[in-house]
């Protein structure tokens, strides 16, 4: 089955420094692969994805993502951190059975420290 | 354009009584997924509905089941709840397109707590 894992709880990290986010995946076939963002009593929000093409994939807010298919991971990436990018972050990955059947990490928090 | 709209926003039910959810998509978009989310199991998906049909179908019981209007407009419906259906239940959205496969426009959630 496809799944994703985000290794750590928690990332914190101090205003104007880079954020990374980790997320590795788990396909048959060809990953496509996405990030969400949720804030406090919201629903996600999509971020970027990547389906094929080039390994660095921009989206949202600043943010990027470097798909690496030897180490099968998709991480997430910010040059410069906002206090404002505190909020839960989830890596997912397209299910087979599905093209919007989507699996999720189990997310993971990120604070930014002013 | 109008976002995903959910309702009722949070509501409180007793075990054993039954709970209607209520999904308006985005203007255009045909595609209406449910998912649950859960301290404990995280995001998990329910279903998928496209053009009145349901698409796709998660690991869950009997209990829970959905439907699509013509509006594209989607409920979903537990019964007989139990405890552990407490969750926040998010609908999402989409054009269901190729390009844009699983890029999904979410609502802000129906906070259900059973008592």
């Amino acid at each position: 089955a496809q799944s994703v894992a985000q290794p750590e709880d928690q990332v914190n990290v101090a205003e104007g420094n880079p954020l990374t986010v980790k997320c590795t995946y788990s396909v048959s076939g060809n990953p496509y692969l996405f990030w969400y963002v949720q804030y406090p009593n919201r629903g996600l929000q999509f971020l970027l994805k990547y389906i094929t093409g080039d390994n660095l994939v921009k989206g949202s807010y600043g943010f990027e993502a470097e798909f690496n298919k030897s180490q099968t991971s998709f991480h997430l990436k910010k040059p410069s951190a906002l206090v404002s990018d505190s909020a839960l972050y989830f890596c997912a990955v397209r299910d087979i059975r599905g093209n919007n059947r989507l699996a999720f990490g189990k997310g993971n928090q990120v604070v930014v420290i002013p | 354009k109008a976002g995903v709209t959910q309702t009722p926003r949070y509501l409180i039910k007793t075990r054993g009584q039954q709970v209607t959810l209520s999904c308006s998509p985005i203007s255009g978009h045909r595609s209406v997924s449910w998912y649950q989310q859960t301290p404990g199991q995280g995001l998990q998906f329910l279903f998928e509905y496209f053009s009145e049909t349901q698409r796709n179908k998660g690991n869950f019981p009997g209990r829970f089941s959905g439907r699509q209007f013509s509006n594209s407009r989607s409920e979903m419906n537990v019964s007989t709840l139990e405890l552990g259906d407490s969750a926040l239940y998010l609908c999402a959205s989409s054009d269901r397109t190729g390009a844009n496969t699983g890029e999904l426009f979410f609502g802000e959630g129906s906070r259900l707590t059973v008592l």
